[in-house]
């Protein structure tokens, strides 16, 4: 399957606290993107990580890969109640031109 | 900027009837997509056209058909709709393939109900 599988599927925490999802995939990636979902809306493009690159940030995102692992995570700190939301991962390879997303990961932040 | 446009937001088919889905980008790119999102689920590939002239089956293209009209359009269609195609649907477009480092942007959605 060339879709990425996040993890965990849901995840609540308080205001203020850092949220960490996970992305794992099967086989060797070119680049490996996290989108953000709000509720009935379209996905939002958050971060996009090359496959040399081990480390990116963007405001309150932190995005790892781990290439031997097959593996990315996203950190989001400081969380707000307006991060709510299904966060998905989406590895893309290099024989492919397609765009495919896992289940995705539910986060809720209370307020 | 407009971006990403889909018509219609809303519509509700009765079984067997036909409907194309509207899809309308923008900002000059290459490749355009077409999702389903079912409730809780994430979001599957119906169809992807890399560029004009080209269309591709994604995860779940069975009952639709599509159309890259020109580079601006990418249309779906259901010839006979059946309430399992009842769900929200979602359009994308990207500079370029995946694997180039772009990113892609969505539309606001269809909801398809079939009853």
């Amino acid at each position: 399957s060339q879709q990425g599988e996040e993890d965990p599927q849901a995840l609540s925490i308080q205001e203020g606290e850092n949220a960490t999802m996970n992305c794992s995939y099967k086989t060797s990636i070119n680049n490996l993107q996290w989108y953000r979902q709000n509720s009935g809306r379209g996905l939002v493009h958050l971060i996009l990580i090359r496959s040399n690159e081990r480390e990116k940030h963007s405001g309150r995102l932190r995005v790892t890969l781990d290439t031997s692992k097959k593996s990315s995570s996203l950190l989001i700190t400081a969380s707000r109640a307006a991060d709510t939301a299904s966060y998905f991962c989406a590895p893309t390879y290099n024989q492919g031109g397609k765009l495919i997303f896992g289940q995705g990961t539910e986060l809720s932040v209370k307020p | 900027n407009a971006g990403v446009t889909q018509t219609p937001k809303f519509q509700v088919l009765k079984t067997g009837q036909s409907m194309t889905l509207q899809c309308a980008q923008d900002m000059n790119h290459n490749s355009m997509y077409w999702y389903r999102q079912d409730p809780g689920m994430g979001l599957r590939l119906i169809y992807y056209s890399a560029s004009e002239g080209t269309t591709d089956k994604g995860e779940v293209p069975n009952g639709y058909n599509v159309s890259r009209l020109n580079k601006r359009e990418f249309s779906l269609r259901l010839e006979s709709a059946a309430p399992s195609q009842t769900s929200v649907y979602f359009c994308a477009s990207s500079p370029s393939k995946a694997r180039l480092n772009t990113e892609a942007f969505f539309g606001q959605g269809t909801r398809l109900t079939v009853v």
